[in-house]
């Protein structure tokens, strides 16, 4: 069975700091693996997704991630904050490219301040 | 061009009743996916959809829970006797799914559903 743990309900960072959340996956598979961001009253949006073409992936809005096979982690990064990027952030996996169901985390809260 | 839509945005409902909640896919999605988003569950897949295929029921929490789509598009999920732990989020996705690539799953806004 599949399953995302992401570390921290809650993270809170500075405006113009370093954004880290963090994501460790479980999977018998070689697995797919997604970022999406969920705004305030909105659906999720797709941020950025790893599909084994390589380990450095690259999203919208500045973020990026990093699969690292031997941690079993897929850690979303972006090098500085802005107060737009507050918002809820969910990592997730699926066994068939995305041809399946989503497993997702339980969700990491941004907060950003000045 | 349009997302997908869902309708309606809330839904405020007396337990015991049954409520339908609706997705409108992007044009041309062939696969279609229903999740739930509580406080106490998070993100819960509950069933998919692809083409003429039987659809993938296996996160249904239970046989209140039913879902069709019609003529490949539109799909809605009825929950029948509607319990106050049905209280959540329903979210609707849709994807195009290519071969030899992989699907991006893209959201509607949800139907937030009270059941008083």
């Amino acid at each position: 069975a599949q399953s995302v743990t992401q570390l921290g309900s809650h993270v809170s960072v500075s405006e113009g700091a370093l954004v880290l959340l963090r994501c460790n996956y479980s999977s018998s598979v070689p697995p797919y693996l997604f970022w999406y961001v969920q705004y305030p009253n909105q659906g999720l949006q797709l941020l950025l997704k790893y599909t084994s073409a390589a380990t450095l992936v690259k999203g919208i809005n500045g973020f990026e991630a990093e699969f690292k096979k031997s941690e079993t982690s897929f850690h979303l990064t972006k090098p500085s904050a802005h107060m737009s990027d507050a918002a809820e952030y969910f990592c997730a996996v699926s066994d068939l490219g995305g041809y399946n169901k989503l497993i997702f985390g339980a969700g990491t809260r941004l907060a950003v301040h000045p | 061009g349009a997302g997908v839509s869902q309708s309606p945005s809330n839904k405020v409902t007396e337990k015991g009743k049954d409520v339908e909640l609706r997705c409108d896919p992007i044009s041309g999605h062939t696969a279609l996916y229903w999740y739930r988003q509580s406080l106490g569950q998070g993100l819960e897949f509950l069933i998919y959809f692809q083409g003429n295929s039987a659809p993938d029921k296996s996160g249904l929490p239970s046989d209140r829970f039913s879902a069709e789509r019609t003529g490949g598009s539109v799909s809605t999920l009825t929950i029948q006797r509607t319990q106050q732990e049905d209280s959540a989020v329903y979210l609707c996705a849709s994807s195009y799914r290519r071969t030899g690539g992989t699907d991006t799953q893209y959201f509607g806004p949800g139907t937030r559903l009270t059941v008083l």
